[in-house]
Order: structure tokens, then sequence, then C-alpha cells
């Protein structure tokens, strides 16, 4: 399979604790976005990489998120002192230099107890 | 403030039918309009797109309709099948000026249900 990766798909953990998400997206892309989703809306933009370097941080992303691409390949997605709010779940998509195409993966869910 | 907007949050249609889903956007610098396709337990999945120099693009079972004086884009699906069920995602990007890649605004999606 050589889709966008995304580990782990379900993650819980109590209110106050650190988690990471990693993606691997598909190997000829070097851009790779980060994306949350809720309950009834559609994927809300949070961060994008081109190859290592991060050029763009929604005001989504507060100072308790945040993302690395640290050799233009797989990214980790760090969420420090979790709150209930930042249940969601949390997409990672990839797209070659030229295009408007993103894909997706399955995503991560995280519920903060 | 939603800058994609898709008012019909479900969908029910008989299978062999035409299944219509709408979009509204509010951003005129908007220039390129997409359709993703989600399952439950998966990420969402490129269908169809549409340059805004064009009003019409067809792929199969799928023609998107873009109307660029309304700021309305629609999806229709023909003839609709069972394993057509599933949201759908209106999204529409406009090249960045200062950022070299296009920003992508995602509706909030219509969950459509297709009756065999």
């Amino acid at each position: 399979d050589t889709g966008v990766s995304q580990n782990p798909r379900h993650k819980i953990t109590k209110r106050g604790q650190n988690v990471t998400f990693r993606c691997d997206p598909i190997s000829e892309h070097n851009r790779l976005y980060w994306y949350r989703q809720t309950l009834g809306q559609g994927p809300e933009f949070l961060t994008y990489f081109q190859n290592e370097a991060q050029l763009e941080k929604s005001r989504l992303l507060s100072d308790r998120f945040s993302a690395e691409r640290p050799k233009g390949s797989f990214s980790t997605l760090e969420i420090q002192r979790t709150e209930q709010g930042d249940s969601a779940m949390y997409l990672c998509a990839s797209s070659p230099t030229s295009g408007n195409i993103q894909y997706f993966g399955a995503g991560t869910r995280l519920s903060v107890l | 403030d939603q800058q994609v907007k898709q008012n019909s949050p479900s969908l029910s249609v008989q299978e062999g039918r035409i299944s219509i889903l709408n979009c509204d956007y509010t951003n005129s610098m908007f220039d390129y309009f997409l359709w993703y396709k989600k399952y439950p337990a998966e990420g969402p999945t490129f269908l169809i797109s549409i340059s805004s120099i064009k009003d019409k693009n067809e792929d199969g079972r799928f023609t998107v309709f873009l109307n660029k004086s309304a700021k309305h884009l629609s999806l229709h699906i023909v003839p609709s099948q069972p394993g057509d069920s599933a949201v759908y995602f209106c999204a529409a990007s406009a090249h960045g000026v200062k950022t070299s890649y296009d920003k992508v605004i995602f509706g909030p999606g219509t969950s459509l249900s297709v009756i065999p």
C-alpha cells in the first residue's frame, strides 16, 4: 500500500497528557498537510510543510501544538497538555509539488478524557 | 466565517436516480474547486475537480457544474448507486500570493444515502 499512512488510528488519553501522532506521506510527495476534523465539520487546516520546511500554520494551532517533518519524509504532530477540546480526528494529507489534489490518510482519532 | 457552505447536511436518493449535492462559496478569489468523498473510518478521497475557467467537468457518472456569478457549484451523480453512500465534501482553493501552494478550504459535508 503506497497511500498516506497515519499512526496510531485511535488514541485515548487523559487531560493534561502529551500525545504524538505520526504521518507517512506518499513517498514522492514533497507537500504534507495536517488537518483537524470535528463532528459535522469538514477538515480544518492546521499546518503545511514543503519538504522539511513548515511554511504555514493556522490560528487553530495553539502553542500546545507542534509539528515537525525533520527529513522531509514522515511528519509528527504533538499536542502537549491535552484538553478535552482537542478531541477530534487528525488527518494528514500529501500532494506533489504541482497540482491541487491532496491525498488523505485514514486519520488518528483522539479522545481526551 | 464559513467560506465554503454545504447547506444540506444529508440527502437520500433512490438507487438509479440522480443525486445533486450543492455547495456555495463566499470568497471570489477561489479559482479551483474539488469534491471529496469519505467513507466511515477512512480519509477523504478525491472525486472530481473543476477550474474556475470552466463551467462543467464530467467524469463517468460524476459531473460538477460551476456558476461563478452565483458562487455556486453542484455535483451530479447519475445514476446513483448504493456504493455512493458516503459523506461528500466540497472544497475550494485560491492560489496563494504569499505561499507556494493553494490552501484548500473544506465545507462541512453532505451525507448521501442511496437507497436500494
